[in-house]
């Protein structure tokens, strides 16, 4: 079956280190997404990609990083330099011809700073 | 920036009969796109109904139906005969046509009483 998978589904991080979420999808969709979600924020982009090798900040870049790699693939880095990292992390994607139809979603991943 | 406002935070109610959650959006921009996204407790984002802005006639998904009012940049969301399984937040969500980065309300979360 087609999807996008996010690993893991928690991850704690102590203060001071970087870490990765990853995002995978069969789905053959160019564009991928990260979004941020905060209890009564909503969902917030963090970056995005429209292409291999190509990528663009959204709303709330700083403190984090991305790559794109390989079209199916769009990992996301917590860095050290975000200061409020805990959060629930969603990564999308979506056919760029037809992302108007909306994005397949991953089941998300839970950030905890201990 | 677009920006999307739901301005009920929390709604409830009775299992069978009608509710109607609000949204607003701010734009400039003619022709987008606009959608209403499901988060059940499982936290998997679900869509539920999509509307094309130059489409006038409002889309019908099964209970779920909008009334899209372009002019007031109005996006409520109806559900009729509510179900248990109807219970989740509730995200409305703006795209901008030919730009496939979405934006998000900060949701309503729907309860559903037995």
């Amino acid at each position: 079956d087609g999807g996008i998978t996010q690993s893991p589904k928690y991850l704690f991080r102590k203060e001071g280190q970087n870490v990765t979420l990853s995002c995978e999808q069969n789905l053959n969709h160019d564009a991928m997404y990260w979004y941020r979600q905060d209890p009564g924020q909503g969902l917030r982009l963090i970056y995005y990609s429209q292409i291999v090798n190509d990528f663009q900040k959204g709303d709330i870049a700083e403190g984090y990083s991305v790559s794109r790699e390989k079209k199916e693939s769009f990992p996301l880095t917590v860095t050290s330099a975000q200061k409020n990292p805990t959060a629930f992390y969603l990564c999308a994607s979506s056919s760029v011809e037809a992302g108007h139809y909306g994005y397949t979603f991953g089941s998300g991943t839970r950030l905890t700073v201990v | 920036a677009q920006t999307v406002t739901q301005s009920q935070p929390e709604m409830s109610v009775q299992e069978a009969e009608t509710v109607t959650l609000s949204c607003t959006y701010d734009t400039s921009e003619n022709n987008y796109y606009l959608f209403w996204y499901k988060q059940p407790p499982s936290r998997q984002m679900i869509l539920v109904i999509r509307q094309e802005a130059y489409k006038q006639q409002n889309a019908t998904e099964n209970r779920f139906s909008v009334n899209f009012q372009k002019a007031a940049k109005s996006f409520s969301l109806k559900i009729s005969d509510s179900q248990l399984g109807d219970t989740a937040m509730y995200f409305c969500a703006f795209m901008r046509y030919n730009n496939n980065d979405m934006r998000f309300g900060a949701g309503t979360r729907l309860t559903v009483k037995p």
